[in-house]
């Protein structure tokens, strides 16, 4: 198995403009996780799905943040308008189990830069 | 707010000695509790998910234990190598909420 894939790596975007990050959980795996790390706040999470639907998104920052899983092989996280202080490592993880009762296995992550 | 607790925050020791560290979290409402192992540069590795009072793990030389009534959990290492420098982060897991700890950085010193 591949293991979680998310995309783009690294991303380098100017203020106001819209951000798009990609993630492929692991096949079988029904629970998605979208995590962000910062230095100042460590490594929160920001929502995760379970069988596609959205169980809790109470950690997702703003209206500027919206999450989709449009079917068990893809999500998405965007930000529109982006914004300096949104620069982060954005992890994407997966699991049997929607409320933390299985491992999770994280994606590589994407690093985001706003200017 | 929830306080998930790491302790220490860093810790360096010399190759071959053993080492632990807690995490210490509420002892109300508990779901599960994570270990994770966190190299610079990668992405959080798990190493344990423990969801029953007085569960221990092992994986190797690295082992855990699980206290939900007073709220805290011991990760162990034996022997300790450089290959094990990393941070080691632990998450509690509370209805639907999950909360994770700075972590303990340790450095294994050759």
């Amino acid at each position: 198995d591949a293991g979680v894939i998310q995309s783009p790596r690294h991303e380098v975007t100017e203020m106001g403009q819209e951000v798009t990050l990609r993630c492929k959980p692991i096949s079988g795996h029904n629970s998605l996780f979208w995590y962000r790390q910062t230095m100042m706040r460590g490594l929160e999470l920001l929502i995760y799905f379970n069988n596609n639907v959205p169980i809790d998104d109470s950690g997702m920052p703003e209206d500027r943040f919206s999450a989709k899983m449009p079917n068990a092989s893809f999500s998405t996280l965007k930000i529109q308008p982006s914004e300096p202080r949104d620069s982060a490592v954005y992890f994407c993880a997966s699991s049997w189990s929607p409320a933390g009762g299985e491992t999770q296995y994280f994606g590589p992550g994407t690093r985001l830069l706003v200017l | 707010i929830l306080n998930v607790e790491q302790s220490p925050q860093s810790l360096h020791v010399q190759e071959g000695d053993s080492t632990n560290f807690t995490c210490s979290f509420p002892s109300s409402n508990f779901y599960a509790l994570h270990w994770y192992r966190w190299e610079t540069a990668k992405s959080p590795e798990a190493l344990f998910v423990m969801t029953l009072n007085g569960d221990e793990k092992k994986k190797g030389r690295i082992s855990a234990t699980l206290n939900t009534k007073e709220g805290y959990s011991y990760l162990y290492i034996k022997g300790s190598q450089p290959e094990d420098s990393a941070t080691y982060l632990c998450a509690f897991i509370s209805g639907n909420q999950f909360y994770f700890g700075t972590g303990t950085s340790l450095t294994v010193i050759p």
